[in-house]
Protein backbone atom coordinates (compact mmCIF):
# COMPACT_ATOMS: atom_id res chain seq x y z
CA UNK A 1 0.00 0.00 0.00
CA UNK A 2 1.40 3.44 -0.87
CA UNK A 3 -0.85 5.02 2.08
CA UNK A 4 -1.93 8.45 1.77
CA UNK A 5 -0.30 10.32 -1.45
CA UNK A 6 0.10 13.94 -1.61
CA UNK A 7 0.77 15.86 -5.37
CA UNK A 8 2.70 18.49 -5.58
CA UNK A 9 5.21 18.25 -3.10
CA UNK A 10 5.77 21.80 -3.82
CA UNK A 11 4.45 24.56 -5.92
CA UNK A 12 4.90 28.40 -5.99
CA UNK A 13 2.08 30.30 -6.98
CA UNK A 14 1.57 33.96 -7.76
CA UNK A 15 -1.35 35.88 -5.76
CA UNK A 16 -4.38 35.40 -7.58
CA UNK A 17 -3.76 31.93 -9.01
CA UNK A 18 -5.72 28.96 -8.29
CA UNK A 19 -4.76 25.14 -8.36
CA UNK A 20 -5.15 21.80 -7.01
CA UNK A 21 -3.37 19.87 -4.11
CA UNK A 22 -4.13 16.51 -4.91
CA UNK A 23 -5.03 13.34 -2.38
CA UNK A 24 -5.34 10.07 -2.68
CA UNK A 25 -5.47 7.37 -0.47
CA UNK A 26 -5.25 3.50 -0.87
CA UNK A 27 -6.75 1.83 2.51
CA UNK A 28 -10.28 2.17 1.69
CA UNK A 29 -10.47 4.96 4.43
CA UNK A 30 -13.97 6.30 5.04
CA UNK A 31 -12.39 9.54 6.85
CA UNK A 32 -10.22 11.91 5.04
CA UNK A 33 -9.26 15.65 5.97
CA UNK A 34 -6.67 18.59 5.29
CA UNK A 35 -4.68 20.78 7.46
CA UNK A 36 -2.56 23.52 7.01
CA UNK A 37 0.68 23.72 8.95
CA UNK A 38 1.95 26.76 9.74
CA UNK A 39 4.96 27.81 12.42
CA UNK A 40 3.52 28.10 16.07
CA UNK A 41 0.33 27.17 15.20
CA UNK A 42 0.02 23.77 14.71
CA UNK A 43 -2.20 21.49 12.37
CA UNK A 44 -5.12 23.60 11.90
CA UNK A 45 -8.34 21.80 10.02
CA UNK A 46 -9.47 23.31 6.79
CA UNK A 47 -11.75 20.76 5.51
CA UNK A 48 -12.99 17.75 5.90
CA UNK A 49 -15.12 14.37 5.12
CA UNK A 50 -17.06 11.22 6.37
CA UNK A 51 -17.26 9.60 3.08
CA UNK A 52 -17.63 9.83 -0.56
CA UNK A 53 -20.04 12.90 -1.62
CA UNK A 54 -20.16 14.54 2.08
CA UNK A 55 -17.40 17.04 2.65
CA UNK A 56 -17.87 19.72 5.79
CA UNK A 57 -15.69 22.54 6.76
CA UNK A 58 -12.97 22.67 9.65
CA UNK A 59 -11.25 25.42 11.83
CA UNK A 60 -10.24 27.61 8.71
CA UNK A 61 -11.64 27.05 5.23
CA UNK A 62 -11.92 30.33 3.86
CA UNK A 63 -10.47 30.46 0.32
CA UNK A 64 -10.41 26.70 -0.12
CA UNK A 65 -12.77 23.99 -1.89
CA UNK A 66 -12.94 20.51 -1.83
CA UNK A 67 -14.95 17.74 -3.24
CA UNK A 68 -14.97 13.96 -2.68
CA UNK A 69 -16.31 11.96 -5.72
CA UNK A 70 -14.59 9.04 -4.89
CA UNK A 71 -13.68 7.36 -1.02
CA UNK A 72 -10.09 7.46 -2.52
CA UNK A 73 -9.99 10.91 -3.96
CA UNK A 74 -9.93 14.43 -1.81
CA UNK A 75 -8.25 17.30 -3.75
CA UNK A 76 -8.73 21.02 -1.85
CA UNK A 77 -8.63 23.39 -4.49
CA UNK A 78 -7.15 27.40 -3.64
CA UNK A 79 -9.79 29.39 -5.95
CA UNK A 80 -7.59 32.66 -5.95
CA UNK A 81 -4.40 32.34 -3.99
CA UNK A 82 -3.20 34.75 -1.52
CA UNK A 83 0.36 35.24 0.16
CA UNK A 84 -1.52 34.15 3.79
CA UNK A 85 -2.35 30.55 2.46
CA UNK A 86 1.44 30.08 2.49
CA UNK A 87 2.20 27.11 4.34
CA UNK A 88 2.55 23.25 4.58
CA UNK A 89 -0.86 21.40 3.86
CA UNK A 90 -1.52 18.00 4.94
CA UNK A 91 -3.90 15.29 3.63
CA UNK A 92 -4.80 12.77 5.93
CA UNK A 93 -6.82 9.67 6.46
CA UNK A 94 -8.75 7.52 9.21
CA UNK A 95 -10.64 4.08 8.79
CA UNK A 96 -14.28 4.28 9.88
CA UNK A 97 -14.01 1.70 12.36
CA UNK A 98 -14.42 1.93 16.00
CA UNK A 99 -10.73 0.75 16.85
CA UNK A 100 -7.80 2.92 16.67
CA UNK A 101 -8.06 6.50 15.85
CA UNK A 102 -4.82 6.89 14.38
CA UNK A 103 -4.92 9.36 11.33
CA UNK A 104 -2.44 8.88 8.77
CA UNK A 105 -0.98 11.60 7.04
CA UNK A 106 0.62 12.48 3.90
CA UNK A 107 4.05 13.67 3.47
CA UNK A 108 2.86 17.18 2.67
CA UNK A 109 2.59 20.28 -0.40
CA UNK A 110 4.66 23.16 0.62
CA UNK A 111 2.93 26.19 -1.15
CA UNK A 112 4.36 29.50 -1.39
CA UNK A 113 2.17 32.39 -2.77
CA UNK A 114 4.20 35.13 -3.88
CA UNK B 1 -14.71 25.63 18.92
CA UNK B 2 -12.22 23.30 20.72
CA UNK B 3 -8.93 24.89 21.75
CA UNK B 4 -6.14 23.06 22.95
CA UNK B 5 -3.20 24.92 24.87
CA UNK B 6 0.57 23.50 25.16
CA UNK B 7 3.11 23.81 27.09
CA UNK B 8 6.29 24.01 26.82
CA UNK B 9 6.81 25.44 23.23
CA UNK B 10 10.68 24.07 23.31
CA UNK B 11 12.15 21.60 25.67
CA UNK B 12 15.77 20.34 25.95
CA UNK B 13 16.51 17.46 28.36
CA UNK B 14 19.73 15.65 28.53
CA UNK B 15 20.18 12.04 27.40
CA UNK B 16 18.65 9.30 29.38
CA UNK B 17 16.31 12.26 31.34
CA UNK B 18 12.70 12.58 31.23
CA UNK B 19 10.51 14.82 29.01
CA UNK B 20 7.25 16.20 30.08
CA UNK B 21 5.02 18.17 27.93
CA UNK B 22 1.43 19.38 29.39
CA UNK B 23 -1.75 20.43 26.98
CA UNK B 24 -5.02 21.32 28.31
CA UNK B 25 -8.34 21.59 26.62
CA UNK B 26 -11.51 23.64 26.29
CA UNK B 27 -14.39 21.58 25.62
CA UNK B 28 -15.71 18.78 28.10
CA UNK B 29 -17.31 17.18 25.83
CA UNK B 30 -14.04 16.27 24.05
CA UNK B 31 -13.20 11.83 24.58
CA UNK B 32 -10.53 11.49 22.09
CA UNK B 33 -6.72 12.74 23.15
CA UNK B 34 -3.84 11.60 20.56
CA UNK B 35 -0.08 12.52 20.23
CA UNK B 36 1.84 12.99 16.99
CA UNK B 37 5.48 13.04 16.67
CA UNK B 38 6.55 14.79 13.58
CA UNK B 39 10.73 14.66 12.68
CA UNK B 40 11.83 17.22 10.92
CA UNK B 41 10.83 17.31 7.04
CA UNK B 42 8.08 14.70 7.83
CA UNK B 43 5.16 13.83 8.01
CA UNK B 44 3.32 13.42 11.65
CA UNK B 45 2.83 10.11 13.09
CA UNK B 46 0.56 8.94 15.76
CA UNK B 47 2.80 7.61 18.81
CA UNK B 48 -0.07 7.09 21.46
CA UNK B 49 -3.52 8.00 22.61
CA UNK B 50 -5.99 7.90 25.10
CA UNK B 51 -9.59 7.90 25.52
CA UNK B 52 -11.53 9.41 28.41
CA UNK B 53 -12.77 6.21 29.70
CA UNK B 54 -9.38 5.95 30.70
CA UNK B 55 -6.69 7.90 32.75
CA UNK B 56 -3.54 6.58 32.10
CA UNK B 57 -1.72 4.88 29.30
CA UNK B 58 1.82 3.59 28.57
CA UNK B 59 4.19 2.22 25.89
CA UNK B 60 7.50 1.59 26.73
CA UNK B 61 9.33 4.53 27.20
CA UNK B 62 6.30 6.73 26.41
CA UNK B 63 3.14 7.92 28.68
CA UNK B 64 0.05 9.60 28.60
CA UNK B 65 -2.12 10.82 31.76
CA UNK B 66 -5.56 12.82 31.42
CA UNK B 67 -7.41 14.54 34.21
CA UNK B 68 -11.06 15.41 32.73
CA UNK B 69 -11.77 17.42 35.94
CA UNK B 70 -8.97 19.91 35.01
CA UNK B 71 -9.30 19.73 31.41
CA UNK B 72 -5.80 18.72 31.02
CA UNK B 73 -3.59 15.47 29.82
CA UNK B 74 0.60 14.95 29.59
CA UNK B 75 3.00 13.26 27.51
CA UNK B 76 5.77 11.86 29.90
CA UNK B 77 8.71 10.47 27.53
CA UNK B 78 11.39 8.61 30.17
CA UNK B 79 15.14 7.78 29.86
CA UNK B 80 15.29 9.95 26.07
CA UNK B 81 17.63 9.07 23.10
CA UNK B 82 18.60 11.23 20.61
CA UNK B 83 15.67 9.75 18.33
CA UNK B 84 13.44 11.11 20.47
CA UNK B 85 14.57 15.01 19.09
CA UNK B 86 11.19 16.03 17.23
CA UNK B 87 8.17 18.37 17.41
CA UNK B 88 5.50 16.87 19.20
CA UNK B 89 1.69 17.87 18.84
CA UNK B 90 -0.74 16.88 21.38
CA UNK B 91 -4.76 17.08 19.96
CA UNK B 92 -8.12 16.91 21.24
CA UNK B 93 -11.45 15.55 19.54
CA UNK B 94 -15.34 14.32 20.14
CA UNK B 95 -14.90 12.80 16.40
CA UNK B 96 -11.44 11.44 16.29
CA UNK B 97 -11.22 12.21 12.77
CA UNK B 98 -11.92 15.87 13.48
CA UNK B 99 -8.78 16.81 15.49
CA UNK B 100 -7.96 20.27 17.20
CA UNK B 101 -4.02 20.11 17.99
CA UNK B 102 -1.70 22.39 19.86
CA UNK B 103 0.88 24.52 18.62
CA UNK B 104 3.21 21.65 18.95
CA UNK B 105 6.84 21.35 21.49
CA UNK B 106 10.47 21.30 19.75
CA UNK B 107 12.49 18.84 22.28
CA UNK B 108 16.12 18.42 21.64
CA UNK B 109 17.70 15.48 23.29
CA UNK B 110 21.49 16.37 24.07
CA UNK B 111 24.31 13.91 23.73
Amino acid sequence: NAGVTQTPKFQVLKTGQSMTLQCAQDMNHEYMSWYRQDPGMGLRLIHYSVGAGITDQGEVPNGYNVSRSTTEDFPLRLLSAAPSQTSVYFCASKDAGGGTGELFFGEGSRLTVL
Amino acid sequence: GENVEQHPSTLSVQEGDSAVIKCTYSDSASNYFPWYKQELGKRPQLIIDIRSNVGEKKDQRIAVTLNKTAKHFSLHITETQPEDSAVYFCAASIRDYKLSFGAGTTVTVRA
